[in-house]
């Protein structure tokens, strides 16, 4: 059974970092054919690609936070981590990790993480 | 990259079939025949129903369908059952720029 569990902080303040880790379980993280996405959800509102990274540390970010944002891999952890520095209200929102097949599609999502920027 | 354009909610009773739109634009929808939906419970993570326009992961039930059309994707849920009631997402690839947008979302609510 594949697992992910979204994990950090619920609550970080204004201009600091948000930090967030995905632990994968039930499948190799290092598997070649996938790659390991962030995706957001403000509330009320849709779901916003963050960016991904591939086993090997290869990543693709979203343009509008590329500036912001680093994604890693831990491949012995079986971990994958999202950081967004200097955020701001508008960084509020359900994080969610998923595993991404090529351009294809999002075949298994973690329950997601609140994160509340807040001071 | 906009996101693409869903109802917000569309309802039907139990057994009766009801279709979601998504529409988007040349860019995405209309580009590539990458349209995935999902399936998603509050509080629960979200589940592929569908991906590559009308293709069912293993394990989904044949009562969710797909199509495209121009620069809009439906999908197509008959024989609605309680468990359907749910919000659902469209997804496009859409280029190299912003690879990936989603749908607005549809809350489906059986009556």
């Amino acid at each position: 059974q594949v697992l992910l569990q979204e994990s950090g902080p619920g609550l970080v303040k204004p201009s600091q970092t948000l930090s967030l880790t995905c632990t994968v379980s039930g499948v190799s993280i290092s598997s070649g054919d996938y790659y390991w996405s962030w995706i957001r959800q403000h509330p009320e509102k849709g779901l916003e690609w963050i960016g991904y990274i591939y086993y090997s540390g290869t990543t693709y970010y979203n343009p509008s936070l590329k500036s912001r944002l680093t994604i890693s891999v831990d491949t012995f952890k079986s971990q994958i981590s999202l950081k967004l520095s200097s955020v701001t209200a508008a960084d509020t929102a359900m994080y969610y990790c998923a595993r991404q097949y090529s351009t294809s599609y999002f075949d298994y999502w973690g329950q997601g993480a609140l994160v509340t920027v807040s001071s | 990259q906009s996101a693409l354009t869903q109802p917000a909610s569309v309802s039907g009773s139990p057994g009766q079939s009801i279709t979601i739109s998504c529409t988007g634009t040349s860019s995405d929808v209309g580009s590539y025949n990458l349209v995935s939906w999902y399936q998603h419970h509050p509080g629960k993570a979200p589940k592929l129903v569908l991906y590559e326009g009308s293709e069912r992961p293993s394990g989904v039930s044949n009562r969710f369908s797909g199509s495209n059309s121009g620069n809009t994707a439906s999908l197509t849920i008959s024989g609605l059952q309680a468990d359907d009631e749910a919000y659902y997402y469209c997804c496009s690839y859409a280029g190299s720029n912003t690879p990936w947008v989603f749908g607005t979302g549809t809350r489906v609510t059986v009556l």
